[in-house]
């Protein structure tokens, strides 16, 4: 299956500033149809996940612009150009190429 | 507006069997791929399983392989998630999500507790 990893699993942040999460996978996430099947959800306690970004760069309907997603190959990135109170909770990158499709184990994003 | 609502969880014993349901609305529930994605207490997501558009082809990951199925009937929007022979490390909240690659719309969960 493939692997992936995201870094940090715990990110204290201060309002108003930037956040960043990394999440590589073990193998390449480029399907034969050309697409890169790469997911970013985020979970606030108590509450289902919701898709932020997918398919790398492509944000959800609803999703802030303070939200963005990039990269290629293995290596992923979301990022927060200016983190807010709402955005505190457990942020998932998931692979959809590869069966099984797989996630990366989260990582939590509090307010400082 | 896309729904989606599980329902059918509750304790079982180890061994036991439980049948989850998930209704679907707001959409043309034929036109989508479905999953099944589990969270256990505490834990991150684990996808189960997902079906293909019309419940000819499903597939589970191996941990739960031969014992849970995934099934759905498009006249009813529904889709269920069939698991004998639980285990402790069964329990978890089970969602199911549309979509299959980019899972788009969740449930809200149903809890299954695997415990004596």
């Amino acid at each position: 299956d493939v692997v992936m990893t995201q870094s940090p699993l715990s990110l204290p942040v201060t309002l108003g500033q930037p956040a960043s999460i990394s999440c590589r996978s073990s193998q390449s996430l480029v399907y034969s149809d050309g697409n890169t099947y790469l997911n970013w959800f985020h979970q606030r306690p108590g509450q289902s996940p919701r898709r932020l970004i997918y398919k790398v760069s492509n944000r959800d309907s609803g999703v802030p612009d303070r939200f963005s997603g990039s990269g290629s190959g293995t290596d992923f990135t979301l990022k927060i150009s200016r983190v807010e109170a709402e955005d505190v909770g457990v942020y998932y990158c998931m692979q959809g190429t590869h069966w099984p499709w797989t996630f990366g184990q989260g990582t939590k994003v509090e307010i400082k | 507006e896309v729904q989606l609502a599980e329902s059918g969880g509750g304790l079982v014993q180890p061994g036991g069997s439980l049948r989850l349901s998930c209704a679907a609305s707001g959409f043309i529930f034929s036109n989508y791929w479905m999953n099944w994605v589990r969270q256990a207490p505490g834990k991150g997501l684990e996808l189960v399983g997902h079906i293909n558009l019309d419940g000819s082809g499903q597939q589970c990951v191996d941990s739960v392989k031969g014992r849970f199925t995934i099934s759905r009937d498009n006249a009813k929007n529904s889709l269920y998630l069939q698991m004998n022979s639980l285990r402790a490390e069964d329990t978890a909240v089970y969602y199911c999500a549309r979509a299959t690659r980019t899972p788009d719309n969740w449930g809200q969960g149903a809890l299954v507790t695997v415990s004596s």
